[in-house]
């Protein structure tokens, strides 16, 4: 089956500096996507998503873009903080209409803030 | 409004015993989602289940693997006669059936897991 996929395993940035982090995924058919953060022994916990009829969405100093003409998906953080260090995973999905499906979740981008 | 509740934590089985983890879903969910996850890896998905009904268990291994949704009570993910290889932090997730408070169907909202070992 397809997956999702990413471009770089870890990403080290400067405190207060902007972090991007890039996902490619496969499946042409998705219509929703989400970035999750995960950390150290803890499950997933929920950023912002994004439906494939949008190509950005924003939220608390974070964005999300979706570029399906190259299936590109990234998540932006403003001014990064001491508490984004963490995993970070983007996850598709197809839209069934009538209720949701399975995640296809990327491997992850491990993001490390520098003091 | 408590979250995804999963128990118990962490759970210690020798080769040959059963698992069983519990997921309790997010108040006014009906939808169900188990994920299993490898060191160092993304998740991967298992079962999507909705109250009595199994959805979508394309995920799940053919053996000796098995989910349920009761009516009432948690959902149960349960694996028999574990191997070493089962070894892994399982994580369960839910969604709400409708539109609730402004939250999206398709959103998925995650337990902290339970993170078995197979000695």
């Amino acid at each position: 089956g397809e997956s999702v996929g990413l471009h770089l395993p870890t990403l080290s940035v400067q405190e207060g500096d902007n972090s991007i982090i890039n996902c490619a995924y496969s499946n042409s058919a998705s219509d929703y996507f989400i970035w999750y953060k995960q950390e150290s022994g803890k499950g997933p916990q929920f950023i912002i998503d994004i439906r494939s009829n949008m190509d950005k969405r924003q939220g608390q100093r974070v964005t999300v873009l979706l570029n399906k003409t190259v299936k590109h998906l990234s998540l932006q953080i403003a001014a990064t903080q001491p508490g984004d260090s963490a995993v970070y995973f983007c996850a598709e999905s197809l839209y069934s209409g009538g209720g949701a499906d399975g995640l296809t979740f990327g491997k992850g981008t491990h993001l490390i803030i520098q003091p | 409004n408590a979250g995804v509740m999963q128990n118990p934590r962490h759970l210690v089985r020798r080769r040959g015993q059963e698992a069983r983890l519990r997921c309790s879903p997010m108040k006014g969910h009906s939808h169900v989602y188990w994920y299993r996850q490898l060191p160092e890896e993304g998740l991967k998905f298992m079962v999507y289940l909705q109250k009595e009904n199994i959805i979508d268990e394309s995920g799940m291994p053919k053996e000796r693997f098995s989910a349920e949704f009761p009516k009432e009570g948690p959902s149960i993910l349960r694996i028999q006669q574990v191997v070493r290889g089962d070894s892994a932090a399982y994580f369960c997730a839910s969604s709400p059936l409708t539109i609730v408070q402004g939250q999206n169907t398709d959103t998925q909202y995650f337990g902290p897991g339970t993170r078995l070992t197979v000695l």
